[in-house]
């Protein structure tokens, strides 16, 4: 299994920004880095996913490292309906996830 | 624009009955997932499917489970006999080739 490695829980005021990070020292040349989120009692959802360079969308941005050991997902400005478990996941051939134990983001109001 | 839709999103049944879980994939998509949610082991792939064929059933846990995708608008997962310990949330998800998987709201299962 492709292994990630994320705190168990973050904290972050709401409004201000949060950096959530991930390593992942195993990964491949050809492993896509995927971000997807869980709200409580409900499925995971798509955040973001990259492979060498740094994406953005209208959700998240996702800053990866030169050598693809690490990444970070921002969220620019933290909401209460950000408060989920956050996973980051290599994508391997086939399209398989290996979903970790996540981190689990509390906003402060 | 329909998401994955599965059903029942409940179902409490007894130790030793036959429980089946369905799932109704995003339209065009040809991959098809199943995972598995506690709280002990967090989401686990069971099996998933691509053009509807099984292509990795690795983490199927034993012969009790099942899972058949007879065409592209529908797939099951079977469990037969049911245990208390496969109480769980299953979730399915569909995506097209290599994109990004989108998961349904997930049947929350309790064998008692």
């Amino acid at each position: 299994d492709a292994k990630t490695t994320q705190p168990n829980s973050m904290e972050s005021n709401e409004e201000e920004p949060v950096h959530l990070p991930c390593n992942h020292s195993t990964i491949s040349g050809t492993d896509y880095i995927h971000w997807y989120r869980q709200l409580p009692s409900q499925g995971p959802e798509y955040v973001i996913h990259g492979l060498t360079s740094n994406v953005n969308n209208r959700m998240a941005s996702l800053a990866i490292a030169e050598d693809r050991k690490s990444s970070t997902l921002i969220l620019h400005r933290a909401t209460l309906r950000d408060a989920a478990v956050y996973y980051c996941i290599l994508r391997k051939t086939g399209n398989q996830f290996y979903f970790g134990t996540g981190t689990s983001l509390t906003v402060i109001p | 624009d329909a998401g994955v839709i599965q059903s029942p999103r409940h179902e409490v049944t007894e130790m030793g009955q036959e429980v089946t879980l369905r799932c109704k994939p995003i339209s065009g998509h040809d991959y098809l997932f199943w995972y598995r949610q506690t709280m002990m082991r967090g989401l686990e792939l069971l099996i998933y499917f691509n053009n509807n064929v099984p292509i990795d059933d690795s983490g199927m846990p034993e012969d009790r489970f099942s899972a058949k995708m007879p065409n592209a608008s529908f797939s099951t997962l079977k469990i037969q006999p049911s245990e208390p310990r496969d109480s769980a949330v299953y979730f399915c998800a569909s995506s097209l080739s290599n994109q990004p998987q989108h998961f349904g709201d997930g049947t929350r299962l309790s064998i008692l």
